[in-house]
């Protein structure tokens, strides 16, 4: 059973546009939430990560939007590239040691 | 460089034949885990260790066993693979655990026929 559900499963999105990708959790346990990226063939690396105390992170184009009381949180792609294309996951963890993940979402970039 | 291996990257086994993936990570980090990606599933975790002689069970430990001697290496053991755990196989590790940045090795593609 997914602790974390995560949707969509893919997106299409051209040049220059905004994916967004959406997460939900019902464990109100949980303490952190990072988002990782994974391009084919590699393995997972972290993106972006915040905690429920705040309710949006930016790094450059990428931003984490927390709402603790729906228990949702997104990922915002500003401003898309094909670089971007890759796998995205979201994550939760409550005792600092069990990681669980979602599904992944498969963000293609039309040039 | 910082860096967390696997081996063997790639391997093609038969049902109920023994067989070690091992993982080794040259960071110093005190907690390692192991992960399953399957389509549709994302990743999930099969065990993790918060330090040498301490580890736990994930989400999907049947059918695996872990051990952790020394602090750098964290090898995955199936003593009797089963065709379902055909899979993509990453290990990671990190500072001090889940909530800390993990670093993921290249994976393991493994296939039981």
């Amino acid at each position: 059973q997914q602790q974390v559900k995560q949707s969509p499963q893919s997106l299409i999105v051209q040049k220059g546009g905004i994916s967004i990708i959406n997460c939900a959790y019902e464990n109100t346990a949980f303490d952190y939430f990072p988002w990782y990226q994974q391009f084919p063939g590699k393995g997972p690396a972290l993106l972006i990560a915040i905690r429920p105390d705040v309710s949006e992170k930016k790094e450059g184009r990428f931003t984490i939007s927390f709402n603790k009381s729906a228990k949702q949180f997104s990922l915002h792609i500003m401003d898309s590239q094909p670089g971007d294309s890759a796998t995205y996951f979201c994550a939760a963890t409550f005792n600092d040691y069990k990681l669980s993940f979602g599904a992944g979402t498969t963000v293609t970039v039309r040039a | 460089e910082a860096q967390v291996t696997q081996n063997p990257r790639y391997l093609i086994t038969v049902t109920g034949k023994k067989l070690t993936v091992t993982c080794s990570q040259n960071m110093n980090h005190e907690y390692m885990s192991w992960y399953r990606q399957d389509p549709g599933l994302g990743l999930r975790q099969i065990y993790y260790s918060m330090n040498v002689e301490v580890t736990d069970k994930g989400d999907v430990p049947e059918g695996y066993k872990v051990s952790r001697k020394e602090k750098r290496n964290f090898p995955l053991i199936l003593e009797s693979p089963s065709p379902n755990q055909t899979s993509l196989y990453f290990c990671a590790s990190s500072y001090r655990g889940g909530a800390y940045e993990q670093y993921f090795g290249p994976g393991t593609r493994l296939t039981v026929t």
